[in-house]
């Protein structure tokens, strides 16, 4: 059964520094990842989707990568800013549907 | 111009009333979802149709009921509502094995 897993599950920084989000699963039989984020009583926004046979996506400041023998991926956000500030969900799709994890919820304070 | 819309946006309701959430997208999508989101903001899937047939239904109770009269629209229907039914439902669509893209959801509370 899969599982997915993110760390950490609250962060908070301050404008302009560089972040991690990290995801990792346990099946790695999985046709796609995508990370997302979602804003305090809104719903879900698409950020970007890795296939299977990719290593990385970058859409603006974010640069998602993917390591699929490892069950990882990690979310790269470049400087950032106040307007960041969300929870980032990532899921994996296996088979037939996504599988969210538990998200992380980021503050970036100016 | 809305890609996935949701009505309505609040639902506030008694304990065994039943109650229908209606969603459409306009992105020419096959496939439509819905999820259920918790208090502690899990978000885990409910069904899936493709192309107006059931493709996913995890184990939900038979109270609820998703009918999809054509592909752009999937609504859900719920019965003799509980109190563990109050969360945030969220209707998304995508191509099969694409982008999801998720509707503003529906709040419901149950009382």
């Amino acid at each position: 059964k899969q599982e997915v897993t993110q760390i950490p599950a609250a962060l908070s920084v301050p404008e302009g520094e560089n972040l991690v989000l990290n995801c990792s699963f346990t099946d790695s039989a999985i046709y796609n990842l995508q990370w997302f984020r979602q804003d305090p009583g809104k719903g879900l926004t698409s950020l970007l989707l890795i296939q299977s046979s990719q290593r990385e996506q970058t859409s603006g400041r974010l640069n998602a990568s993917l390591d699929k023998s490892s069950g990882r991926s990690t979310l790269y956000i470049a400087a950032s800013q106040p307007g960041d500030s969300a929870t980032y969900l990532c899921a994996v799709y296996n088979t037939d549907k996504l599988i969210f994890g538990t998200g992380t919820r980021l503050q970036v304070f100016p | 111009d809305t890609a996935v819309s949701q009505t309505p946006k609040y639902l506030v309701t008694q304990m065994g009333n039943d109650k229908s959430i209606k969603c459409e997208q306009n992105l020419g999508h096959d496939t439509m979802y819905w999820y259920k989101q918790d208090s502690k903001k899990f978000l885990k899937i409910m069904f899936s149709y493709n192309n107006k047939e059931l493709i996913i239904n995890e184990t939900v109770p038979n109270r609820f009921s998703p009918k999809s009269p054509d592909k752009a629209h999937l609504n859900l229907h719920i019965n003799s509502l509980e109190l563990g039914d109050s969360a945030v439902y969220f209707c998304a669509s995508s191509q099969v094995g694409g982008l999801e893209y998720f509707g503003p959801g529906t709040r419901l509370t149950v009382t």
